[in-house]
């Protein structure tokens, strides 16, 4: 299984908004919507930020916002914040009932 | 609160065996699923399998299969994540995630703060 594909990094000016692409195949993204996103500082464990595609956990600001688009899933941050500076990750569930992540984004804040 | 403790870091030599724990706490032990995901230094993370914790049944990653081996011990309500053959490519952070045990739920609520696993001669 071949790891979803994000870019590299990702960078905003504080109060702007900021979009992560996740690319994957019919097998996983575009296959279910059971897309997540983790928030992941250095040295830290990952913190879910979305779960199915769209929704929220709670706790989690509703600067975080997510989307799909046939094999491709989108983390939005608006409002962007010194804070949101961390790396992100999505993932999904398989066709082969297993899970991937992406390769990783940076976000930084200018 | 929900926790899950993992056991403390580990230097191990290559080609040796390491065992990892993962204890939880503040939630029925069975009803969730416990997955394993790693880091190596700078890298991405990486899903390597789960247990399904009420009836001991386990899915690995073919990149892990035959080496990976995924326990539970009910009664303490802990994981376990067993890694053989061991190469300085593992070289990584372990991580125990938890998923929800019902049909529709795919996502890791609560993970675990790490365990170091170094593989070096």
């Amino acid at each position: 299984q071949s790891a979803l594909t994000q870019p590299a990094s990702v960078s905003g000016s504080p109060g702007q908004s900021i979009t992560i692409s996740c690319t994957g195949t019919s097998s996983d993204v575009g296959g279910y919507n059971y897309v997540s996103w983790y928030q992941q500082y250095p040295g830290r464990a990952p913190k879910l930020m979305i779960y199915d595609v769209t929704k929220r956990p709670s706790g989690v600001s509703n600067r975080f916002s997510g989307s799909k688009s046939g094999n491709t899933a989108s983390l939005t941050i608006s409002g962007l914040q010194a804070e949101d500076e961390a790396d992100y990750y999505c993932s999904s569930y398989t066709s082969s009932s297993t899970f991937v992540f992406g390769t990783g984004t940076k976000v930084t804040v200018l | 609160q929900v926790q899950l403790v993992q056991s403390g870091a580990e230097v191990k030599k290559p080609g040796a065996s390491v065992k990892v724990s993962c204890k939880a706490s503040g939630y029925t032990f069975t009803t969730y699923a416990m997955h394993w995901v790693r880091q190596a230094p700078g890298q991405r993370l990486e899903w390597m399998g789960w247990i399904n914790t009420g009836n001991g049944n386990t899915k690995y990653s073919q990149k892990f299969q035959g080496r990976v081996t995924i326990t539970r011990d009910t009664s303490a309500s802990t994981a376990y994540m067993e890694l053989s053959s061991l190469r300085s490519e593992d070289t990584a952070v372990y991580y125990c995630a938890r998923i929800w045990l019902r049909s529709g739920y795919y996502y890791m609520d609560v993970w675990g703060k790490g365990t170091t696993v170094t593989v070096s001669s």
